[in-house]
């Protein structure tokens, strides 16, 4: 089943902060997190596993709840460079691993100057 | 390191053809994931392919195959093309699971059925 993400658009000024949410009806094993500019293709940037090991980008964190099945991923001091679809996709169960991932529909976030 | 290549970018096939499509992941990958994505649907998991093997699959009718050589590198298949199929198909490859390495996508072949 695919996650919910929200909000569905969101638009910054630069400088600004931002929280895009993933939430899942299903026990997950990890999240993880990719930006889409574009006509590009979908770039990695974090991934979160149960039990609290991250992994991913320097400048962008994210956080996992793994009792709520949601995540959270943390853009501040926005830049115009983090423009962009933001997905997170998700991979459930607790076998650990070796599952598809899912994805959500997507956040699309645009910063202005 | 040269990324993951797609050939081709782009294709227009007519309704009722089939098509192939080509994937090779970054050297030492040998798990290769397939995508679909559409405006209205986001990126709707087909299948993934580890050393040869079809190792999940997603919810996609018959007519969309796919499969693996030993050099990792992918292919897949639609048969008996739909207007629907109209979407961009993106390869991922990872060393050897998503988690906890990540994908790292291709940048896709945009396929228009007419």
């Amino acid at each position: 089943q695919q996650p919910v993400q929200s909000p569905q658009a969101v638009i910054l000024r630069e400088g600004e902060d931002a929280v895009i949410n993933c939430s899942s009806s299903k026990a997950l094993y990890s999240v993880h997190w990719y930006r889409q500019k574009h006509g590009e293709a979908p770039v990695f940037l974090m991934i979160l596993l149960k039990g609290g090991e991250q992994k991913g980008h320097e400048k962008i964190s994210a956080s996992f709840n793994e009792k709520k099945q949601q995540s959270s991923l943390y853009l501040t001091a926005s830049q115009l460079s983090y423009s962009g679809t933001y997905f997170c996709g998700t991979e459930g169960g607790d076998s650990g691993g070796y599952q598809k991932v899912t994805f959500g529909t997507g956040t699309k976030l645009q910063v202005i100057p | 390191k040269a990324g993951v290549t797609q050939t081709p970018r782009y294709l227009i096939k007519t309704r009722g053809q089939q098509v192939t499509l080509s994937c090779s992941p970054i050297s030492g990958h040998r798990s290769v994931s397939w995508y679909q994505q559409t405006p209205g649907q986001g990126l709707q998991f087909l299948f993934e392919y580890f050393s040869e093997t079809q190792r999940n699959k997603g919810n996609f009718p018959g007519r969309f195959s796919g499969r693996q050589f030993s050099n990792s590198r992918s292919e897949m298949n639609v048969s008996t093309l739909e207007l629907g199929d109209s979407a961009l198909y993106l390869c991922a490859s990872s060393f050897d699971s998503a988690t906890p390495y990540g994908y790292t996508f291709g940048s896709g072949t945009r396929l228009t059925v007419v």
